[in-house]
């Protein structure tokens, strides 16, 4: 059980580039999240995924965007990366169903710099 | 504003001493709080979660406490380790299965 994994680990990016970045979990569960993490802020919800398909906005999604194809796997998409974005992003997953309080697994972070 | 409010930002303490870390909220309704342990380069991994009917939990050397009427949570820590070195995160719920807002946490070093 590998939990909740995220790719690449690290990358380095140059203002106006695009890239995706993408999360995958084997524990079926339902619902799905990206947040981002900056120096001294709480980590913060960018979009989320109740359901294959299906994608909300969260607190901070200017900037990017999510696709959910398949139930395991959440994508998070940069079209033009700016220097804001520079940050560590994680994504997490959580069943309401089957999991107290909708308790969620964290992946290990993808940090990324854009110059 | 922030709606969860974490001190102090960052502590020291020797191995084997007791701490504690405080949280103070803002958020409701109020469903639930949760304390996560976030170690360099890893994800938050989930310490305790309480409901508002719950006045304290514990998980092996780590306690804690919380006070809905006062909206105050602390999480002790009780003859500290190496391993305990690590940002500890409140995250308070509005709903049960709502979205979550999180403190900014609170960076703990243990010494030898």
């Amino acid at each position: 059980n590998a939990g909740v994994t995220q790719t690449p680990k690290f990358r380095v990016l140059k203002t106006g580039q695009s890239m995706t970045l993408l999360c995958a979990q084997d524990m079926n569960h339902e619902y799905m999240y990206w947040y981002r993490q900056d120096p001294g802020m709480g980590l913060r919800l960018i979009h989320y995924s109740v359901g294959e398909g299906t994608t909300a906005k969260g607190e901070v999604p200017d900037g990017y965007n999510v696709s959910r194809l398949k139930k395991q796997n959440f994508l998070l998409g940069l079209e033009s990366a700016a220097p804001s974005q520079t940050s560590v992003y994680f994504c997490a997953s959580s069943s309401p169903i089957r999991e107290p309080y909708n308790e969620q697994f964290f992946g290990p972070g993808t940090r990324l710099t854009v110059l | 504003k922030n709606q969860v409010e974490q001190s102090p930002q960052s502590l020291i303490i020797l191995e084997g001493k007791n701490c504690t870390l405080q949280c103070n909220y803002t958020v409701s309704p109020f469903s639930n709080l949760r304390w996560y342990k976030q170690d360099t380069g890893r994800g938050p991994v989930s310490l305790t979660i309480m409901t508002f009917s719950e006045n304290t939990k514990s998980n092996g050397r780590y306690t804690a406490t919380l006070d809905a009427d006062t909206k105050q949570s602390s999480l002790h820590i009780t003859a500290s380790q190496l391993s305990d070195s690590a940002s500890y995160i409140c995250v308070v719920s509005a709903y049960s299965w709502g979205k979550l807002q999180f403190g900014a946490g609170t960076q703990v070093v243990v010494t030898p």
